[in-house]
């Protein structure tokens, strides 16, 4: 089967910084991206991890490790905005981008 | 371009009943996916076109769920006998493949069937 784990809330005050972990077991692997979705929102790309290592971008960064299955989001100088919904999804297929989403993690952040 | 549009934005229906939705992607984009997503679950991949050819479908998919994109601008997708499982919100992306491969969302539509 095909599964991605990540964990399900998380809580943080503004200006700290939060690490959002997925774990993953896909037939295939190509690529990890991970997207935002505010409530009533449609998801919004931030990153995309095809090697291992990190990217970044701006305050946000991810980091792949494909021999572990595994990456995270790393949200720094955490903003009220950043309140949202963050899924990480992987590309299994290659040819065609279809990605596999993960559950979810829900961020509050706290003043 | 104003980016993925998606119409109706809601849609409220009776079991049964037949439904359409339209997606427009953004226009230079290639790649067309259809996905599925429920309360507090992530997107759940449906269907996938390149220009007008279907390439893949998944096989959670009904036989009851169709989809095409005759043109390969705008796509469709039907439900056809629709059943209380069906409820959820049906979004639609676009993208080009090249690297990132970002994936540009619509604001979905939202079915309740009652």
């Amino acid at each position: 089967g095909q599964s991605l784990e990540q964990p399900s809330e998380v809580t943080a005050v503004e200006g700290a910084i939060v690490q959002i972990n997925c774990t993953y077991q896909t037939s295939g692997f190509y690529g990890l991206s991970w997207y935002q979705q505010h409530d009533g929102g449609a998801p919004t790309f931030l990153s995309y991890n095809a090697l291992d290592g990190l990217e970044e971008t701006g305050r946000f960064s991810s980091f792949l490790s494909r021999s572990d299955s595994y990456g995270y989001l790393l949200l720094q100088e955490l903003q009220m905005k950043d309140s949202a919904s963050y899924f990480c999804a992987v590309d299994g297929s290659g040819n065609t981008g279809k990605l596999i989403f993960g559950q979810g993690t829900t961020l509050q952040v706290k003043p | 371009d104003t980016g993925v549009s998606q119409d109706p934005r809601h849609k409220i229906t009776k079991r049964g009943q037949n439904v359409t939705f339209r997606c427009d992607p953004i226009s230079e984009h290639n790649r067309l996916y259809w996905y599925r997503q429920t309360l507090g679950q992530g997107p759940e991949f449906l269907t996938y076109f390149q220009n007008e050819a279907q390439l893949e479908k998944s096989r959670l998919l009904s036989d009851r769920f169709s989809a095409e994109r005759p043109k390969g601008s705008f796509s469709t997708l039907e439900i056809q006998r629709t059943e209380q499982g069906d409820s959820a919100m049906y979004l639609c992306a676009s993208s080009l493949p090249a690297y990132p491969y970002e994936q540009y969302f619509g604001p979905g539509t939202r079915l309740t069937v009652t």
